[in-house]
């Protein structure tokens, strides 16, 4: 069964700081790899779909990155601003399990 | 565009009762899909519909029922409702399900806060 595995659970950086989350996961016979913010009391929004053929995504001053060989995709987060503070959820869409989704790292930007 | 809409926004449900939650969109999205969030378990998948008239079971099934019936409307229900089932219920939709179509990023409506007693 899949396994979907965020590190850190947490993480607290000053603005303006790059960062990077990451995201592992077990099988890699996926169809595609969706990372998303969720705010406190409110659902989630879609941030990047990676497919399971490409091996990168780029909005703005996100970059999300995939190799399913080793199982892991990572999250970049280019000069952090107080509104990036939130919830950041992966979620691996695979044929055997369904979607599994990572249990979040949940992100803090000092002002 | 409303995009996803979910009601109730909040309910208070006596254990034993029927409680059917709604989900409309107004994208024309074939897939559409019900999650459950909880403290220190996260977002499960409850139930799936790759397109109007079919529907899949996801992780946790049991409990509750989905159907079809068109391309907007997507409703969940609890038959005999039990306090595990006291959650944050999410209903999503995606222009296509997995599988390499394109169009499977999934939005998500603002949710279904249930307390069963």
């Amino acid at each position: 069964k899949q396994e979907v595995t965020q590190i850190p659970a947490a993480l607290s950086v000053p603005e303006g700081e790059n960062l990077v989350l990451n995201c592992s996961f077990t099988d890699s016979a996926i169809y595609n790899l969706q990372w998303f913010r969720q705010d406190p009391g409110k659902g989630l929004t879609s941030l990047l779909l990676i497919q399971s053929s490409q091996r990168e995504q780029t909005s703005g001053r996100l970059n999300a990155s995939l190799d399913k060989s080793s199982g892991r995709s990572t999250l970049y987060i280019a000069a952090s601003q107080p509104g990036d503070s939130a919830t950041y959820l992966c979620a691996v869409w695979s044929s055997a399990s369904k979607i599994i989704f990572g249990s979040g790292t949940r992100l803090s930007i000092r002002p | 565009i409303a995009g996803i809409t979910q009601a109730p926004t909040s309910q208070i449900l006596a254990a034993g009762r029927r409680m059917t939650l709604r989900c409309t969109q107004d994208m024309r999205h074939n897939a559409m899909y019900w999650y459950r969030q909880d403290l220190g378990l996260g977002l499960r998948l409850i139930h799936y519909s790759n397109t109007a008239g079919t529907t899949g079971k996801g992780e946790v099934p049991d409990g509750y029922s989905v159907s079809r019936a068109n391309t907007d409307d997507f409703p969940l229900t609890l038959a005999s409702a039990v306090p595990s089932q006291t959650s944050v219920y999410f209903c999503a939709s995606s222009d296509h399900p997995p599988g390499g179509q394109g169009g499977e990023t999934q939005y998500f409506g603002p949710g279904t806060r249930l307390l069963v007693l």
